[in-house]
């Protein structure tokens, strides 16, 4: 059971380059989800795709691109990294939107230099 | 903007005792969710509670739900070490802008201490 599978797991990136981070979930859900993790706080909706073919900016969308390439994928795009950006990225989905739990991968840790 | 306020920012107790955390919030929820998150991990949904539902169990773990106050609490029982982590609550407001945006607080890191 493989659930939401995330790559890479760690990144080091120099200011201004771009980066894709890839996410992937086997349960047939509907809705993805982008957040970002900052120590001291809670997450922070970046994007979402509520349904294939479908994607809505979240709380702390700039800086930041998303696709939903089919039901299976959603994937980020960091279009120009600024030392801002360096965060810890979770990829989540669910079935009903957040009237059902959330699955999460375990994270891709981003350091912008 | 951040809704779930958890209470206390982190609790350290001898295993075997029972473990209290609490979440506040600010608007009317559909339903509020607990997610633990061990170290360098991502988050586990543990137990969803609807507004409707006072009381839920699963397994150690008891969450309350009381909606006049806009407060949550989530008490493991009979704690054990692989209970450290760090729990989030998470809610589902209400409102017609909040379109599959869960609103996260901050959590709370726990330590069983052996």
């Amino acid at each position: 059971n493989a659930g939401v599978t995330q790559t890479p797991k760690f990144q080091v990136l120099k200011t201004g380059q771009s980066m894709t981070l890839q996410c992937a979930q086997d349960m047939n859900h509907n809705s993805m989800y982008w957040y970002r993790q900052d120590p001291g706080m809670g997450l922070r909706l970046i994007y979402y795709s509520a349904s294939e073919g479908t994607t809505d900016k979240g709380e702390v969308p700039n800086g930041y691109n998303v696709s939903r390439l089919n039901k299976r994928e959603f994937s980020l795009r960091l279009e120009s990294a600024a030392p801002s950006q360096t965060s810890v990225y979770f990829c989540a989905s669910s079935e009903g939107g957040q009237r059902r739990g959330y699955t999460f991968g375990s994270g891709t840790r981003l350091t912008v230099v | 903007s951040q809704q779930g306020e958890e209470d206390p920012q982190a609790l350290s107790i001898q295993e075997g005792e029972n473990a209290t955390m609490n979440c506040s919030y600010k608007t009317s929820i559909n339903n509020l969710q607990w997610y633990r998150q061990n170290s360098g991990r991502g988050l586990v949904h543990l137990i969803l509670i609807r507004s409707n539902e006072r009381e839920k169990h699963s397994g150690r773990l008891r969450v309350t739900l009381d909606t006049s106050k806009k407060s949550s609490s989530l008490l493991i029982t009979a704690s054990r070490a692989a209970d450290t982590a760090s729990y989030f609550c998470a809610t589902d407001p209400r409102s017609k802008d909040s379109n599959y945006q869960l609103i996260w607080g901050a959590g709370t890191k726990l330590i069983i201490k052996p």
